[in-house]
């Protein structure tokens, strides 16, 4: 199973919106509504920030929304702020008791 | 709140066995199915095994098929990963994850562990 692809890095000054995709296949993203999102700071435990594609955990906000079209999932970051400046990483359900994770994309606040 | 520590890294010979435990708290621990996920330096994250909440169904990665053995004391709140013949590339940081239901399969993975450094070296 290779892995999701997302891009190295994307970045956006405070208050705009940053976008990051999530590239699979008919396999994973394209069949299956069971998309994660995370956030990874450096030195603590990666954050459930959406699953199920669209769905926001409690206490996360609501500027962190995510999507799909086709075999692509996408996290939208609405007015970035200092705080959303981490890795953040998808993943898929690839069938057989199996999930795929994304490569990782580093998001900086300019 | 749910925590989950993870003991039992290191460095290892190639051919050589180490055991994981992850320790968890703050949630009821039978309820759920739980996780292992590595990331080897420089690479993705890879899904390496799991476990449901009761132990009856049991997911490994080919990568790690017939060398791992994942298992859980429900009532030691406790999740272990038993890896033996031990290879350069299952070098990684080791992660222990809650999953989001008592199944394995669909629903994903919610509360992570900070993770535990596995090196495989001679």
């Amino acid at each position: 199973q290779s892995a999701l692809t997302q891009p190295p890095s994307a970045s956006g000054s405070p208050g705009q919106s940053v976008t990051i995709s999530c590239t699979g296949t008919s396999s994973d993203i394209g069949v299956y509504d069971y998309v994660s999102w995370y956030q990874h700071r450096p030195g603590e435990a990666p954050k459930l920030m959406i699953y199920e594609v669209n769905k926001r955990p409690s206490g996360v906000p609501d500027r962190f929304s995510g999507s799909r079209s086709g075999n692509t999932a996408s996290l939208t970051v609405s007015g970035l702020q200092a705080d959303d400046e981490a890795d953040y990483f998808c993943t898929s359900y690839a069938g057989d008791d199996n999930y795929v994770f994304g490569t990782g994309t580093k998001v900086t606040v300019l | 709140e749910v925590h989950l520590v993870v003991s039992g890294g290191g460095l290892v010979q190639p051919g050589g066995s180490l055991r994981l435990s992850c320790s968890a708290s703050g949630f009821t621990f039978s309820g759920y199915s739980m996780h292992w996920v590595r990331q080897a330096p420089g690479k993705a994250l890879e899904y390496v095994s799991a476990i449901s909440n009761d132990g009856g169904s049991i997911f490994y990665a080919d990568s790690v098929e017939g060398r791992f053995i994942i298992s859980r004391d429900n009532s030691e709140n406790t999740l272990y990963l038993q890896m033996s013949s031990l290879r350069v590339e299952d070098t990684a940081v080791y992660y222990c994850v809650k999953g989001q239901r008592r199944i394995t399969r669909l629903y994903g993975m919610d509360v992570w562990g900070q993770g535990t450094t596995v090196s495989v070296s001679s």
